[in-house]
């Protein structure tokens, strides 16, 4: 089963407007980590923002802010006054504990977005 | 801002070659991990490692690959007899110790080495 679903493939976003990037996942673990990833097309995976799954208010980094609904298993990202550089891959991906420190990022598909002038 | 790096930025090699990965962690980080990207596919974990040996593989992580510590700012991945499938984005993280529910958790990826095989 899919642990962490991007169910949009591609976003169009006009310059300066807010977008949100859908992101639900799925865990039995009571502690687990969010995160949200940038790709360019020069293809460097840039870290943009993290939510715990025990913090009580959503994670903000900037014009990143996370829409973190933890009963609904969603964890939305949401980009403000884009810009053209905000065009890129955009990859939502989750760790859990497992009672381990060094558990790996599992990823979703990735949702492709572009920023219109 | 300390950063993981990678080298090369791309390889090209023959099916069968061995080919050896490079990346320098971020100094003060304990915990290392190999990923790769297909072209057009999501990110997929191969290995991670800590305390200089590994801690969890994936399926994908078969006795083709392997990981090195050599020294104490080096990680490696080699992969032993490249396969064509083998072509991807390869990409080395590393983070500090700490639970999932931490930020201290947060991995950062290197630049990537584009594996090609011919």
């Amino acid at each position: 089963a899919q642990k962490i679903t991007q169910t949009q493939p591609g976003m169009f976003v006009q310059e300066k407007e807010a977008v949100t990037l859908d992101c639900t996942y799925d865990t039995s673990d009571p502690s687990y980590g969010l995160f949200w990833y940038k790709q360019p097309s020069s293809g460097e995976m840039i870290f943009l923002i993290y939510q715990g799954s025990y913090d009580q208010q959503n994670a903000t980094e900037g014009r990143y802010s996370l829409n973190f609904q933890k009963a609904r298993k969603s964890a939305n990202l949401v980009i403000s006054a884009s810009q053209l550089g905000d065009s890129a891959m955009y990859f939502c991906a989750m760790r859990e504990s497992r009672n381990s420190g060094n558990t790996p990022l599992v990823f979703g598909k990735g949702t492709r977005l572009s920023v219109i002038a | 801002e300390p950063e993981v790096t990678q080298t090369p930025s791309h390889q090209v090699t023959q099916m069968g070659q061995e080919v050896i990965l490079r990346c320098v962690p971020i100094s003060n980080h304990l915990y290392f991990y190999w990923y790769r990207q297909i072209l057009g596919q999501k990110v997929e974990f191969l290995v991670s490692f800590y305390n200089n040996e590994i801690s969890e593989k994936s399926e994908i992580f078969d006795d083709q690959f392997s990981v090195e510590r050599p020294d104490g700012s080096n990680f490696t991945l080699k992969i032993r007899s490249t396969k064509l499938e083998d072509s991807a984005m390869y990409f080395c993280a590393s983070s500090e110790w700490g639970s999932p529910a931490s930020s201290t958790d947060t991995q950062y990826f290197g630049p990537g080495t584009r594996l090609t095989v011919l």
